[in-house]
């Protein structure tokens, strides 16, 4: 079973549009951390945020913003007023803290067209 | 702080070639990954390690092999090189801890091969 789903595979925007990616992840832990990764065209991983399962607010920053949601499973990730430049691939992961900390799981990416 | 440094960051190979990835980081982390990203995929978990001397296989591990003589580095080996390998690859660290920056992976720059 997919650790973490990104059901979204591709979104297309028009420039100052408000769009949420969605994350939905299935864990056992207790402890585990959510992550989203930004892969611009130019290829590099980009860190976004790290949330733990202990800490359910909600973050913003700047025109990002996260909701994570332990009762839905879901950790999705909102960009308002959308800028060509958040043109990507964006990744939820999921990391457990017990056993399996060494393993890290990824979504499969959803890729982000910001046209202006 | 370099972070996550990889070399090559391109190479083309013919087939039954061999050749190593390297990967160093110098963050003093534990845990260090190799992933590959096939074209317009997500990401795949080819070796990783827990510190030095132990590595396990990924999701991916045949065609490759690791070794883990230092903490600093993690080099890729692929045997035998065949088209199949022909990906981005992508090297990772990591430490466990409760500070910000803990449990974050992160990631090199990329190395782009190709296998003609």
């Amino acid at each position: 079973a997919q650790k973490v789903t990104q059901a979204q595979t591709e979104i297309s925007v028009v420039e100052k549009e408000d769009v949420t990616l969605d994350c939905v992840y299935e864990t056992r832990d207790t402890t585990y951390y959510l992550f989203w990764y930004k892969q611009p065209p130019s290829g590099e991983l980009v860190f976004l945020i790290r949330r733990n399962s202990f800490d359910e607010q909600n973050e913003i920053s700047g025109r990002y913003s996260w909701n994570f949601q332990k009762s839905t499973s879901s950790f999705n990730f909102t960009i308002t007023a959308s800028q060509v430049v958040d043109s990507a691939v964006y990744f939820c992961a999921l990391s457990e803290a017990g056993y399996n900390f060494n393993k890290f799981y990824f979504g499969s990416g959803t890729k982000l067209n910001v046209k202006p | 702080n370099a972070g996550v440094t990889q070399t090559p960051k391109f190479r083309i190979l013919k087939i039954g070639q061999s050749m190593t990835l390297q990967c160093t980081q110098d963050m003093n982390h534990n845990y260090m990954y190799w992933y590959r990203q096939d074209p317009g995929m997500g990401l795949k978990l080819i070796y990783y390690s827990v510190g030095a001397g132990i590595t396990d296989k990924g999701e991916v591990p045949n065609g490759y092999n690791v070794s883990r003589s230092t903490t600093e580095d993690f080099p890729l080996r692929l045997e035998l090189a065949a088209p199949s390998q022909t990906s981005v690859y992508f090297c990772a660290s990591r430490h466990r801890g409760s500070d910000s920056g803990a449990n974050v992976l992160t990631f090199g720059a990329g190395s782009r091969l190709t296998v003609l």
